[in-house]
C-alpha cells in the first residue's frame, strides 16, 4: 500500500532527553513536512524539505531538527531545547508540480513529556 | 502573512441535514486550497483539492467552492450521516510560499442520529 508511515504512535520523553520521530513515504513525493498540532489550534509548520539534502525552517523550528538523506525519509528530532514538546506531530508529503500540491498525511505521533 | 479562519469552531446537526463549513483566508493570491477530515487521535485525510483556477470541486456527497476575490471557500456535505462526525480543516498554499500549507483551526462536527 502506498502511503506515509509515522512511528511510533505514542512516545514519552523525559526532561532533558532528545527523541526522534520517524516518517517514511513510498509515494515518490518530492516534498515532506512536519507539523505540530495542539488542542484547539491549527497545524503549525515545523520544518519542510523539497529535495534530498535540503530543508527549511517553518514557523516554529526552534528546539527541533531534521534531516533528509533519502527521498523516502524525513525524521524529526525533538531536542531538549524544546521547552513544551507535548503535542501531536504530523508528517506530510506532496508532489511539487505546477498543477498539484495535494498533501497527504501520516497517522501522527503523540509525544508526551513525563 | 496568510491567515486562515474557520467559523464556527463547532457544529452539531441532526442526521440528514446538509452541512455547510466555512473557510476564509486573508491573502487572495492562493495557489491551492485543500479540505481535510480528521478523526480523534488520527492523521488528516484529504477530501478535496481546489486549484486556484477552479471554482468548485465535487466528490460524492462533498462539494467545495472557492471564491478567491472574497477570500472564501465553503465545503458542503449533503445528507449528513453520523459517520461524518469529525473535525474538518482547510489549508491553503500561496504563490509566494509554494508547497507550504497554512491551516485553519478546524470545525468540529457532530451529526446526531
Amino acid at each position: 500500500d502506498g502511503g506515509i508511515t509515522q512511528s511510533p504512535k505514542y512516545l514519552f520523553r523525559k526532561e532533558g532527553q532528545n527523541v526522534t520521530l520517524s516518517c517514511e513515504q513510498n509515494l515518490n513525493h518530492d516534498a515532506m513536512y512536519w507539523y505540530r498540532q495542539d488542542p484547539g489550534q491549527g497545524l503549525r509548520l515545523i520544518y519542510y524539505s523539497q529535495i534530498v539534502n535540503d530543508f527549511q525552517k517553518g514557523d516554529i523550528a526552534e528546539g527541533y531538527s531534521v534531516s533528509r538523506e533519502k527521498k523516502e525519509s524525513f525524521p524529526l528530532t525533538v531536542t531538549s531545547a524544546q521547552k513544551n514538546p507535548t503535542a501531536f506531530y504530523l508528517c506530510a508529503s506532496s508532489i511539487l508540480s505546477a498543477l498539484n500540491t495535494e498533501a497527504f498525511f501520516g497517522q501522527g505521533t503523540r509525544l508526551t513529556v513525563v | 502573512k496568510q491567515e486562515v479562519t474557520q467559523i464556527p469552531a463547532a457544529l452539531s446537526v441532526p442526521e440528514g441535514e446538509n452541512l455547510v463549513l466555512n473557510c476564509s483566508f486573508t491573502d487572495s493570491a492562493i495557489y491551492n486550497l485543500q479540505w481535510f477530515r480528521q478523526d480523534p487521535g488520527k492523521g488528516l485525510t484529504s477530501l478535496l483539492l481546489i486549484q486556484s483556477s477552479q471554482r468548485e470541486q465535487t466528490s460524492g456527497r462533498l462539494n467545495a467552492s472557492l471564491d478567491k476575490s472574497s477570500g472564501r471557500s465553503t465545503l458542503y456535505i449533503a445528507a449528513s450521516q453520523p459517520g461524518d462526525s469529525a473535525t474538518y480543516l482547510c489549508a491553503v498554499t500561496t504563490t509566494d510560499s509554494w508547497g507550504k500549507f497554512q491551516f485553519g483551526a478546524g470545525t468540529q462536527v457532530v451529526v446526531t442520529p
